[in-house]
């Protein structure tokens, strides 16, 4: 089976745009999860989809949202771009989540000027 | 709430030397435990998981970790650190029932000194 994957890889940004990445699971899975990763924050949970629905979100601001399709592809979008939007974005897949194994893409490097 | 703690950001061991990762975790309902690895520029990898029944779990590349209850403790372990182990590791919990989301800790980077 084909892995996650994640497009783009690299982004370069400026403050006030706004960014869609992509994720596409590995066939099957049903779970998306999304994760922020810095140096000093670690891994942050932003927001898992379930079968379209969003199930569960971290404590990030409305200006990251999400959202999957109908073939589990999912999408997140973050507006206004500021500079600590700067980050490794991760995008995780699973059968179900939770308790699931996650199954994890290599990321989008976002950097904002 | 769930949460997992990772004690040193950052771990150095000689070649051939015991490698020991630590984390804690705090659960109000029994956990399933995880360990993951990332190499540079990659995503996460599983490495082992801990659901229920046997509480020393095996997982890949010769690493081990113990599920200790009473210590709230999932310590990973590997006897003889290979330059190839050098990485940063992660450890993450989840509770049992429902769909909750994983949580990770800071994580731990490796070093492996030749």
């Amino acid at each position: 089976k084909a892995g996650v994957t994640q497009t783009p890889r690299y982004l370069i940004k400026t403050r006030g745009q706004q960014v869609t990445l992509s994720c596409s699971p590995i066939s099957g899975h049903r779970s998306v999860s999304w994760y922020q990763q810095t140096p000093g924050q670690g891994l942050q949970f932003l927001f898992e989809y379930f079968s379209e629905t969003q199930r569960n979100k971290g404590n990030f601001p409305g200006r990251f949202s999400g959202r999957q399709f109908s073939n589990s592809r999912s999408e997140m979008n973050v507006s206004t771009l500021e500079l600590g939007d700067s980050a490794l974005y991760l995008c995780a897949s699973s059968l179900g989540g939770g308790r699931d194994t996650q199954y994890f893409g290599p990321g989008t490097r976002l950097t904002v000027l | 709430a769930q949460s997992v703690t990772q004690l040193g950001s950052h771990v150095s061991v000689s070649e051939g030397a015991l490698v020991l990762l630590r984390c804690n975790y705090s659960s109000s309902v029994p956990p399933y435990l995880f360990w993951y690895v990332q190499y540079p520029n990659q995503g996460l990898q599983l490495l082992l998981k801990y659901t229920t029944g046997a509480t020393l779990v095996k997982g890949i590349n010769g690493f081990e970790a113990e599920f200790k209850k009473s210590e709230t403790s999932f310590h990973l372990t590997k006897p003889s650190a290979h330059m190839s182990d050098a990485a940063e590791y992660f450890c993450a919990v989840s509770v049992s029932g429902g769909y909750q989301k994983v949580t990770f800790g800071t994580g731990t980077k490796l070093q492996v000194i030749p």
